[in-house]
């Protein structure tokens, strides 16, 4: 089945440094979005990727959709306390189960001030 | 503030307990979604609404048993569950079936 490699597994920064973190898939996905989630919450979405090549931002948020169609990347630029937390890749691919989203492991940050 | 709003937020349940989770989305979406957070595990999805008909059961023990009334709501039914079933239990709903999904704030399970 498909799978998401996201790396990497953690991170720890310091405040004001730039921040970079990936997702590859075994095959090829026609959706990449972008999670974080706080503990205790649910994910919430940051970026949403439709179109092979596509880069979008969001603030200091920045993913693109891979060429390959096989990985996306996320960076955040001059990181601050708040961006604390666990970012999540999500992919959907061809056929098999439509609905079905492929999560990635997460990326833990962790932001010394 | 989250569209997607899931009760309760903390459950402890002994193995031979009944209890029922809820999601209530107020988006106007048309597929809902039950998703299981276990630590150091991607999310793993349990279960798919799609117009309150079911299109997906990701090979979930009949323990777990889940309800759609309407679009807006989904319930998890849950019954002689295992210590290995504590997790966070996360709702999620999306405007078209399989795209961006929107997740609730979860419900933290403790099976004692």
């Amino acid at each position: 089945g498909q799978q998401l490699n996201q790396s990497p597994q953690s991170m720890f920064i310091q405040e004001g440094e730039d921040v970079s973190m990936n997702c590859t898939s075994s095959s090829i996905f026609n959706t990449w979005l972008w999670y974080k989630q706080d503990p205790g919450e649910g994910p919430v979405l940051l970026i949403a990727l439709y179109k092979a090549g596509e880069l979008t931002s969001n603030g200091r948020l920045t993913a693109q959709f891979g060429i390959t169609r096989k990985d996306s990347f996320l960076n955040i630029s001059a990181s601050i306390p708040s961006d604390v937390g666990i970012y999540f890749c999500a992919g959907q691919g061809y056929g098999g189960s439509q609905g079905n989203l492929i999560f990635g492991k997460g990326t833990k940050l962790s932001v010394k001030p | 503030e989250t569209g997607v709003t899931q009760t309760p937020r903390h459950l402890v349940m002994g193995m031979t307990n009944k209890k029922s989770l809820k999601c209530e989305q107020h988006l106007g979406h048309n597929a809902m979604y039950w998703y299981k957070q276990s630590a150091k595990k991607p999310l793993e999805l349990m279960f798919v609404y799609n117009f309150k008909e079911q299109t997906e059961n990701n090979s979930v023990p009949s323990r777990f048993s889940p309800e759609c009334p309407n679009s807006s709501h989904l319930f998890l039914h849950l019954h002689t569950l295992q210590p290995e079933d504590s997790a966070l239990y996360l709702c999620a709903s999306s405007q078209v079936f399989g795209l961006e999904a929107f997740f609730g704030q979860g419900t933290r399970l403790t099976v004692v």
